[in-house]
């Protein structure tokens, strides 16, 4: 079974701009969470989304939204980027939501703001 | 919410001994704790996971612990090998409605010293 796939896998942007980013979950998933990590404030959460509607949300600025797709597919969005959202961004998918199961990660996509 | 303290944040073992990786947590509602292994350039690995109901669980060099009176749960590598040099990250969360994902701690660079 294949794993959980992330694109692109870096991406170079510059303040002010947007950025899209994209999740595969494992097939048969349902869930998808994001989550940021960074030096200084190591794996955060940022949100979670089953079945196309967004479940839970961490404490992330409006500029981070999501979607997920009925195929369980999702897309992680900023805008008006920030020196500070240089980071990796990992999703997780797992069968059921709210951390009823286990999660598996993917490689992340390594976002830096210039 | 939720807070998770690790220690230490870095390890150093010769091959063949045995690490500890300890972590302590805030939320008593919490009732999953997953650990997580991440290598260089790779997104985190489920190792081994325990829910609140079970005080102990090993897999093979791999096992942890939970006290829920203390809210600390521990992980314990025996007979350490090259390969179990990476970052380790505990967890905790609430599993069900309402959960605000995976918060985690630190991380633990563990180095298997030759």
């Amino acid at each position: 079974k294949a794993g959980v796939t992330q694109t692109p896998r870096y991406l170079i942007k510059t303040r002010g701009q947007q950025v899209t980013l994209s999740c595969s979950p494992i097939s048969g998933h349902r869930s998808v969470s994001w989550y940021q990590q960074t030096p200084g404030q190591g794996l955060q959460f940022l949100f979670e989304y089953f079945s196309e509607t967004q479940r839970n949300k961490g404490n992330f600025p409006g500029r981070f939204s999501g979607r997920q797709f009925s195929n369980s597919r999702s897309e992680m969005n900023v805008s008006t980027l920030e020196l500070g959202d240089s980071a990796l961004y990992l999703c997780a998918s797992s069968l059921g939501s709210g951390g009823a199961g286990e999660q598996f990660f993917g490689p992340g996509t390594r976002l830096t703001v210039l | 919410g939720e807070n998770v303290e690790q220690h230490p944040s870095t390890l150093s073992v010769q091959e063949g001994d045995s690490a500890v990786i300890k972590c302590t947590y805030s939320d008593s509602a919490s009732n999953y704790f997953p650990w997580y292994k991440q290598e260089l350039g790779k997104g985190p690995q489920l190792i081994i996971d325990i829910r609140s109901n079970v005080g102990e669980k090993k897999d093979q060099r791999i096992a942890v612990t939970l006290n829920k009176t203390a809210k600390h749960f521990s992980l314990h590598i025996t007979e350490t090998q090259p390969e179990d040099s990476a970052v380790y990250f505990c967890a905790a969360t609430r599993s069900g409605g309402g959960a605000d994902g995976l918060t985690f701690g630190k991380g633990t660079h563990l180095i298997i010293q030759p």
